[in-house]
Parts: structure tokens; sequence; C-alpha cells
């Protein structure tokens, strides 16, 4: 599936680094998400943006900042992670809220060393 | 919050045996989602399914909302149908918001 594209696959930074996540539609729908899956636990949400308006901020630590210009970008921009904020992130959308089917990108693989 | 258990956590078949995995949820819910995350990660959507039966060829899924669960059946199972399944659903109070299992890790070997 290539509907949802997320750059880069893997992403080593230090602590002090700033870095962003890249993520990009192509289904046309209105809302995207970012989530975390790290080991051993369920996949979290982290931000819900719907038609460009921030709907959910799930309590996420202010070094996670994210940022949707337009409907089919969503971008998550780093800066000073801890060595815990290792994971998995996966962007997704749907064509309105989650009461649409989700789909996911391919994910970025973080270190943080 | 909701609570989303899947049994088993892991499960180990041979090549053409058929399975069943299962979804429990503790609060009513406007709609579930069955995915499969491959051995590379991604998360592909297989079902969306609030209630009732759906299939897709060897898979198909059932939810009971009035009782709180969901099954997903494979059938025949390949090889390529390993990796983890979840289950998300969508609690009625806390939209916007889909809640994930731990998942269930199915190996298929040949």
């Amino acid at each position: 599936e290539t509907g949802v594209t997320q750059t880069p696959r893997h992403l080593v930074m230090g602590m002090t680094n700033k870095k962003s996540l890249k993520c990009e539609q192509h289904l046309g729908h209105n809302a995207m998400y970012w989530y975390k899956q790290s080991a051993k636990k369920p996949l979290e949400l982290m931000f819900v943006y719907s038609l460009e308006e921030r709907v959910e901020n799930n309590s996420v630590p202010s070094r996670f900042s994210p940022e949707c210009p337009n409907s089919s970008h969503l971008f998550l921009h780093l800066h000073t992670l801890q060595p815990e904020d290792s994971a998995l992130y996966l962007c997704a959308s749907s064509r309105n809220s989650a009461r649409s089917p989700l789909h996911f990108g391919n994910g970025t693989r973080l270190t943080v060393t | 919050g909701i609570q989303v258990e899947q049994s088993p956590p892991d499960l180990i078949l041979q090549e053409g045996a058929n399975s069943t995995l299962r979804c429990n949820f503790s609060d009513s819910v406007n709609n579930l989602q069955w995915f499969h995350q491959n051995p590379w990660g991604q998360l592909i959507n297989l079902f969306y399914i609030p209630s009732g039966t759906k299939q897709n060829g060897r898979l198909s899924a059932t939810t009971v909302a009035t009782e709180r669960y969901s099954l997903l059946y494979i059938s025949s199972s390949q090889t390529t149908d390993s990796g983890v399944y979840f289950c998300a659903v969508e609690p009625i109070v806390g939209a916007n918001n889909l809640f994930f299992g731990t998942g269930t890790r199915l190996t298929v070997i040949p």
C-alpha cells in the first residue's frame, strides 16, 4: 500500500539534535494521525489533525511538535529527545475521524542515542 | 479508558491450518478495526467492522458489539499471513481516538 508515505524510514539522532519526520497521504483523506509504537506496548495515539486543525493531543511532551500545513502533509518535529523516545512512529490517515478505516504508512524507526 | 484485550498473545500454525483470533473490549464502541502488521512494520487495514460479519478472501471477521467482542478468522493460512494482528476500537465516549490491543503474534510455518 503506497497511499501513505513516511520519510525517513530510519533515523538515529542524539539527544541534542533537531529532526523532523514527514508524512504524505495520496488518498484524499481529511484526517491525519501520529502514533507511537514501543516494544511490548499498544500503539499510542499522539496527535490527530482533522481538516488541518489539531483535534487531539494525547498528553504528549512538548519535545514532540506536530505540524499540518495542508490535508495531505503532516510533520513531527523532534527536539531534545530522550532514549525512551526510541520507537516506531507511524503516520495514518482516514477519510474523516476515527469512524473511517485508518490507513498507515510504513513508519519511521527512531533511535535516540 | 477502554480496555482492549486480544487472545491468544502468540500463535504458531502449520501452513494450511485455520485459526481464530479474539478481541474483547470493556465498553461500548462506535467502530472496530482489524489490522495486520507484517514483519517490516507495515500496518494494513483488514476490516472496518463495527458490527456483523465481513469476508475478504481467506479472512473473515465478526463483531458482536452487544457482547463486546470481535473475532478474526484466518482459513488455509499461508506463510505470508505471519505478523501481528491488532484490533482497535473507537469508544463512544472519546471519539477521534482508536484504542489498540496488544496484538496476536502469528507465525505460520511451512
